[in-house]
């Protein structure tokens, strides 16, 4: 059961903007830890796409960007393109039960 | 550019322990203020921390794993590995090995990258 609760789906026509969501509470994303964002295309391994909240990797394009807000965070996605349907988690770090690192509950994206 | 790669058999019968080992290439898995973790996904299901350790042995596991959980480190083969005991049919997954990172040393803003391809282990009589 994940403590970051993202929406099921998401859906959008080629060349639009999309948005995903990734809420969480005060021993998490509301304490100050950074959220890290990551695509997973159908069977493969996930693959990091925003870290530190708002920064991409080497390698990924501008149309990805993070942002993060009191206690939640997003992932936007502009120029939708094929290619972007897949899976996102974000992750951050919750201070609860001792520590952990912990993940979003997964957005599947759908091009239309 | 460091590559992972998880190993271990992909059947375990129910109550006996998962074993799993994760290979590092293309770099040294003492250098650096690296956490090398395993997480894992259920069949249809999202991803869940399992654990990591720091090259120093230090370990951090997930509260829900703790009392089965297993990690160490093998500096020479350059690999650290996973166990799990006791295993049940909801440890069905795929495991993943990945390394965490933070670029302000703070451990708790890891974020992983790069992924193993991923191992499929089937709890199953």
């Amino acid at each position: 059961q994940s403590v970051l609760t993202q929406p099921p789906s998401v859906s959008g026509a080629p060349g639009q903007r999309v948005t995903i969501s990734c809420t969480g509470s005060s021993s998490n994303i509301g304490a100050g830890y950074d959220v890290h964002w990551y695509r997973q295309l159908p069977g493969t391994a996930p693959k990091l796409l925003i870290y530190g909240n708002s920064d991409r990797p080497s390698g990924v394009p501008d149309r990805f960007s993070g942002s993060k807000s009191g206690t939640s965070a997003s992932l936007a996605i502009s120029g939708l393109r094929a290619e972007d349907e897949a899976d996102y988690y974000c992750q951050s770090y919750d201070s609860r039960l001792g520590g952990s690192w912990v993940f979003g509950t997964g957005t599947k994206v759908t091009v239309l | 550019q460091v590559q992972l790669q998880e190993s271990g058999p992909g059947l375990v019968k129910p109550s006996q322990t998962l074993s799993l080992t994760c290979t590092v290439s293309g770099g040294s898995i003492s250098s650096g203020d690296y956490y090398w973790s395993w997480i894992r996904q259920p069949p249809g299901k999202g991803l869940e921390w399992i654990g990591s350790i720091y090259h120093s042995g230090n370990t951090y596991s997930n509260a829900s794993l703790q009392s089965r959980f297993t990690m160490s480190v093998d500096r020479p083969e350059n690999q650290f590995s996973l166990k799990l005991t006791s295993v049940t049919a909801a440890d069905t997954a795929v495991y993943y090995c990945a390394r965490a990172f933070s670029v302000s040393s703070k451990r708790e803003d890891n974020w992983f990258d790069p992924w193993g391809q991923g191992a499929l282990v089937i709890v199953s009589s």
